[in-house]
């Protein structure tokens, strides 16, 4: 079946760096990628959609400053958050569908920032 | 504005019962439907996935869809522990160009 793989899948940082999150399609290509964050006991929520080739579409509340999306080929997409803080502390996973209105999501990137 | 509801539980029910689980969703041009399973820590994984209305089965699990209604259902039958999780609801505007949008879950427990 069609995996999203995910690195990393855990990531520990201090306060003001910057962590990037990468998300590639192993066995189809995917010209759209979709970012969800998900904290303790509440659902995924989408983050953004990241367009291979243009510019990622970022939903509402959702600082583009701060969470910077490349989709720079049909495999890769990566969610940088730049400048983190404690609060953004949180589960990040990405989605991608291989077709048939399927979604794929990765394994997750639990970011701890400290 | 898109919104999904689903009671959070935690839902118990005894080893070998059936588990009914229930959505409800706001957006009427919603047309594709799916539930997800997610263990604590790790990402969601796809159980079913329904786009017309009535009941799809597979295996132990049946979703049902009922659009006048706007109401989502996933039935687990011969409940087993390892099926205790969240149950996540996703609902699809249009072509899928928007992601999915979730419901914040059901937590499942089946106790042995």
């Amino acid at each position: 079946g069609a995996v999203v793989s995910q690195h990393p899948s855990w990531v520990i940082c201090k306060s003001g760096t910057s962590v990037k999150i990468e998300c590639r399609s192993l066995d189809f290509q995917a010209t759209t990628m979709f970012w969800y964050r998900q904290f303790p006991k509440q659902s995924l929520m989408l983050m953004a959609t990241s367009n291979e080739g243009s510019k990622a579409t970022y939903e509402q509340g959702v600082e583009k400053d701060k969470f910077l999306i490349n989709h720079a080929s049909l495999t890769l997409s990566t969610l940088t958050v730049t400048s983190a803080h404690p609060e953004d502390s949180s589960f990040y996973i990405c989605s991608a569908s291989p077709g048939q209105q399927g979604y794929t999501f990765g394994s997750g990137t639990r970011l701890t920032v400290v | 504005q898109k919104e999904v509801e689903q009671n959070s539980g935690p839902l118990s029910v005894p080893e070998g019962a059936i588990a009914s689980l229930n959505c409800t969703y706001s957006d009427r041009g919603s047309q594709s439907f799916f539930w997800y399973r997610q263990y604590s820590g790790k990402s969601p994984e796809l159980i079913m996935s329904i786009y017309s209305n009535g009941d799809k089965e597979d295996g132990r699990f049946t979703a049902q869809l009922n659009k006048a209604s706007q109401y989502v259902s996933l039935l687990i039958r011969d409940s087993q522990p390892s099926d205790s999780a969240t149950y996540l609801c996703a609902v699809l505007l249009g072509g899928g160009a928007d992601g999915l949008t979730f419901g914040k879950g059901t937590h499942l427990i089946i106790q042995p």
